[in-house]
Formats: C-alpha cells, structure tokens, sequence
C-alpha cells in the first residue's frame, strides 16, 4: 500500500494567496483527519471526517480555513487569504474507523506564508 | 480539560544507554493512551498504545504501561540506538472517542 499521500511536500507562497493541500488517504480508511504542527502549539487537530462528512472542524483556526472531502480518495485544506501566521507542517492521516483505531499519517506538507 | 505534558527535551543518549521519556495525562476517565514516534521528515507512526489501567503496550523493545494512580504513560526502552532517534508523541483518546490529544513531543538523539 502507498500509505497516505499528501501534496505538495513543501509550499511556498506570499501572504494573501490562496493555498490548497492534497490529500489522498489509504485506500478502504473511511476517517480522514488534518493536523497542524507548529513549534509553539505542537500538533493541533483542525478537522475529522468520517465516510466523507466533516464530524468534527472546531479546531479549524478561523473562516479562512476551509476543508472538503468529495469522496472517499481525496481530501483538500484550503487557506484563503494566507498569512505568515499559518506558516506550519500540516498533517493528513487515515484510519479504518473511528479514532480507536490506529492513525496513519502522510508526510505532511510544510507550508512557508511570506 | 484534556492534556497531555511530557518531559522537555531534547533528551541525548549513547547508544545503549537506558532511555525514560515521562508522560503525565489530565483526562476524564480512563482514556487510550499512545506513543507516536516521529522520523526526520516524515509522519507520525504509532509506537505502541494501551487501552486500559496496567495494560503495557510494546514495539519494537520499546514500553509503556498504563497507570492510572499516578496518571502516568511513560516511555522506557532498555538499549537504544542510534537509528531510534527521532521525536516522541505521548497522546490520549478523549472519552468520547472523538479527538487525539498530543504532547509537545520529546526529541531524542542518540549517538554511537
């Protein structure tokens, strides 16, 4: 199995832009979760989504942040408009069920807001 | 609330030196416990997890056993390696089920 696949790997952009990440989860895993890790905060969750519905986006920071997931392969995390402040590695991870189960995580995307 | 405090690291070792990493939980209940280790660039795998009050969860020569009189989720490992380096995620279930609450994270570098 591939595992989780996240894109980019690292982004770079000028605060204002728009920015979109790239989730594909193992393929059968039906919860879908975005994380944010920042040294001050350490890993923070943003968003859970169980078999396509967002369960649970109170950790999404603010309505800049926007999160869908179309079906089940593939999610996307849009910040709009961008801020040096959001500057941070994001997470995806999968898992077969609920949060009982094990999560996998992806390589993250290290994203730089200038 | 929830929280999760682990030790301040970085924690630095030879290699086969004893390794302890303490974690401390604040929760409702009797929460899943977890360690997640992190590898330079990549993601966060599951180190080993407990369930239940004196469940031990290992992998890979590695321990933890759940206590609850203490609130306490330590990491122990006998002989660590160089190739062990990495950092270190204590985490707790809330008891809903509904969210994975992480510490800081411990940064361990062992050398040879």
């Amino acid at each position: 199995d591939a595992g989780v696949i996240q894109s980019p790997r690292h982004e770079v952009t000028e605060m204002g832009q728009e920015v979109t990440l790239r989730c594909k989860p193992i393929s059968g895993h039906n919860s879908l979760f975005w994380y944010r890790q920042t040294m001050m905060r350490g890993l923070e969750l943003l968003i859970y989504f169980n078999n396509n519905v967002p369960i649970d986006d109170s950790g999404m920071p603010e309505d800049r942040f926007s999160a869908k997931m179309p079906n089940a392969s593939f999610s996307t995390l849009k910040i709009q408009p961008s801020e040096p402040r959001d500057s941070a590695v994001y997470f995806c991870a999968s898992s077969l069920g609920t949060y009982q189960e094990t999560q996998y995580f992806g390589p993250g995307t290290r994203l730089l807001v200038l | 609330g929830n929280s999760v405090t682990q030790m301040e690291g970085p924690v630095t070792l030879s290699e086969e030196a004893f390794l302890t990493i303490n974690c401390t939980y604040t929760a409702t209940g009797y929460p899943s416990l977890f360690w997640y280790v992190q590898y330079p660039g990549e993601g966060l795998q599951l180190l080993l997890k407990a369930t239940k009050a004196d469940d031990k969860g290992s992998n890979k020569g590695f321990e933890a056993t759940y206590r609850k009189e203490t609130t306490s989720f330590h990491l122990e490992k006998g002989s660590v390696q160089v190739s062990d380096s990495a950092v270190y995620f204590c985490a707790l279930l809330n008891q809903a089920g509904t969210a994975l609450i992480f510490g800081k994270g411990t940064t361990l570098s062992v050398s040879s």
